[in-house]
C-alpha cells in the first residue's frame, strides 16, 4: 500500500517571501501521478501541481514549483512571492494506476499554510 | 473546463432519516467517480470508487448499506447517507477524473456538510 506522509502539520510565511512544503511517500510502483492540492477555507480541492513519474523535469506553475526526487520518494511544492491568497491546506497525493480506467488516490494529512501580511 | 458540481452544499436532516447528495460532472463523462469524507482539520479519506452501471467498490469499514452509491450515468454519481445518525455528520466531497490522458488529475466538487441533528 501506498503512503504519502507531510511532516509540517502547520507553517507560516511572510508574504511575498517563499515556501517549501514538504512530501514523502512510499511505494514499490515505477508508474505513477504526484499531485499537490490546494483547500481553502472555503473547502473547494483546488488541483495546484502536477508530476508525472516518469518526467525527470520539475514541474512549473507560475509561483508554485515542485522539486521531485524520485529515488528518494520525496516531492515538496515551493511557493515563491507568497499570497494572501495561498492561505490553506495543501495535500499531497499519489495516484497510481490500477488498469482498466481505474487507479488509486492516496492523500497526505495536510500542511495548514499561513501567509502573513 | 473538468467541471464538478456537488449539490447540496450544505444539508441538515432529523437522525433517522437519509439524505442523497449528487455529483455531477458538467462537461465530461466520468465513468469513475469518487466519495471522500472529510472530518475538521483532517485529510480526506476515500469511502467509495463509483463506477458508472456497475456496483462501486468500497473501502474497508465503510458500511455498504449505508452510504448507498448509485452512478447511473457518465454524469451522475449519488450517495446516499441511509438512516442516518450525529455521528454521520461531516463533509462528503465528491470527485471525477478529468480528461486529457492519463495524467489527468482529479477534479473535485464544492463538497457537502452534512449536518444530523
Amino acid at each position: 500500500a501506498q503512503t504519502v506522509t507531510q511532516s509540517q502539520p502547520e507553517m507560516s510565511v511572510q508574504e511575498a517571501e517563499t515556501v517549501t512544503l514538504s512530501c514523502t511517500y512510499d511505494t514499490s510502483e515505477s508508474n505513477y501521478y504526484l499531485f499537490w492540492y490546494k483547500q481553502p477555507p472555503s473547502r473547494q480541492m483546488i488541483l495546484v501541481i502536477r508530476q508525472e513519474a516518469y518526467k525527470q523535469q520539475n514541474a512549473t506553475e507560475n509561483r508554485f514549483s515542485v522539486n521531485f526526487q524520485k529515488a528518494a520518494k520525496s516531492f515538496s511544492l515551493k511557493i515563491s512571492d507568497s499570497q494572501l491568497g495561498d492561505t490553506a491546506m495543501y495535500f499531497c497525493a499519489f495516484m497510481k494506476p490500477l488498469g482498466s480506467g481505474s487507479y488509486q488516490l492516496t492523500f497526505g494529512k495536510g500542511t495548514k499554510l499561513s501567509v502573513i501580511p | 473546463g473538468a467541471v464538478v458540481s456537488q449539490h447540496p452544499s450544505w444539508v441538515i436532516c432529523k437522525s433517522g432519516t437519509s439524505v442523497k447528495i449528487e455529483c455531477r460532472s458538467l462537461d465530461f463523462q466520468a465513468t469513475t467517480m469518487f466519495w471522500y469524507r472529510q472530518f475538521p482539520k483532517q485529510s480526506l479519506m476515500l469511502m467509495a470508487t463509483s463506477n458508472e452501471g456497475s456496483k462501486a467498490t468500497y473501502e474497508q469499514g465503510v458500511e455498504k448499506d449505508k452510504f448507498l452509491i448509485n452512478h447511473a450515468s457518465l454524469t451522475l454519481s449519488t450517495l446516499t447517507v441511509t438512516s442516518a445518525h450525529p455521528e454521520d455528520s461531516s463533509f462528503y466531497i465528491c470527485s471525477a477524473r478529468g480528461f486529457g490522458g492519463r495524467n489527468s488529475p482529479l477534479h473535485f466538487g464544492n463538497g457537502t456538510r452534512l449536518t444530523v441533528t
